[in-house]
């Protein structure tokens, strides 16, 4: 079964201190993993998708990479304004659905 | 341009009630998929929608049913509203031919309380 594993479920950053989100996953084919910012009461915001081993993706202060079993979303110099829950989600080759992690809660604290 | 709409952003049911909730997809969006987020969870996957009809279902029971109408717009309906039903109700819309990867654009929401 397709799974998403996130990790930590939460990190505490001092401004300016950079570090990175991990996201494990298994999926019978992948069609693509996605990373998304959702903020507290609001619906997820698209930030990336990732398609095959060692791409990468860049915005900003944040940067995805992937491997065949994991992918990283990379924080560099965060701002307390990129606080926020973090989703890693991917797609398999035979369906339509999106499968989410349970996300990192990322606290910049200025 | 209006953005993924939902309606009504936030509604307190009793348990064995029943509850519509309605989405607007994204304009020069023709699939819309259904996501329940309990709290401190990932949105879990309901259904989606294309061209009015079901095109794949995620772990949810019968009591969990949708609509999709000419116009795009969906309706997702729950029967027989039970404690865990309380969450926050995701509409996400797709564009139009988008691929099997295509990313997501969702809707700010739904938030059900069931007593």
């Amino acid at each position: 079964e397709d799974q998403v594993t996130q990790s930590p479920e939460a990190l505490r950053l001092q401004e300016g201190e950079s570090s990175s989100l991990n996201c494990s996953y298994t999926v019978s084919g992948l069609r693509g993993l996605f990373w998304y910012r959702q903020d507290p009461g609001k619906g997820p915001e698209f930030l990336f998708t990732l398609y095959s081993a060692g791409e990468e993706k860049e915005k900003e202060r944040l940067k995805a990479t992937l491997t065949k079993k994991e992918s990283f979303l990379h924080i560099t110099a965060p701002k307390p304004e990129d606080s926020a829950t973090y989703l890693c989600a991917v797609r398999n080759t035979g369906g339509f659905k999106t499968i989410f992690g349970a996300g990192t809660r990322l606290f910049v604290k200025a | 341009d209006a953005g993924v709409t939902q309606s009504p952003t936030h509604l307190i049911k009793t348990r064995g009630q029943q509850v519509t909730l309605r989405c607007s997809p994204k304009s020069g969006h023709d699939t819309v998929s259904w996501y329940q987020q309990a709290l401190g969870q990932g949105p879990q996957f309901i259904f989606q929608y294309y061209e009015e009809e079901e095109r794949q279902r995620g772990n949810f029971p019968d009591r969990f049913s949708g609509h999709q109408f000419p116009n795009y717009s969906s309706e997702l309906n729950v029967n027989a509203l039970w404690l865990g039903d309380s969450a926050l109700y995701l509409c996400a819309s797709s564009p139009a031919g988008t691929p099997r990867h295509g990313e997501l654009f969702f809707g700010e929401g739904s938030r059900l309380t069931v007593l």
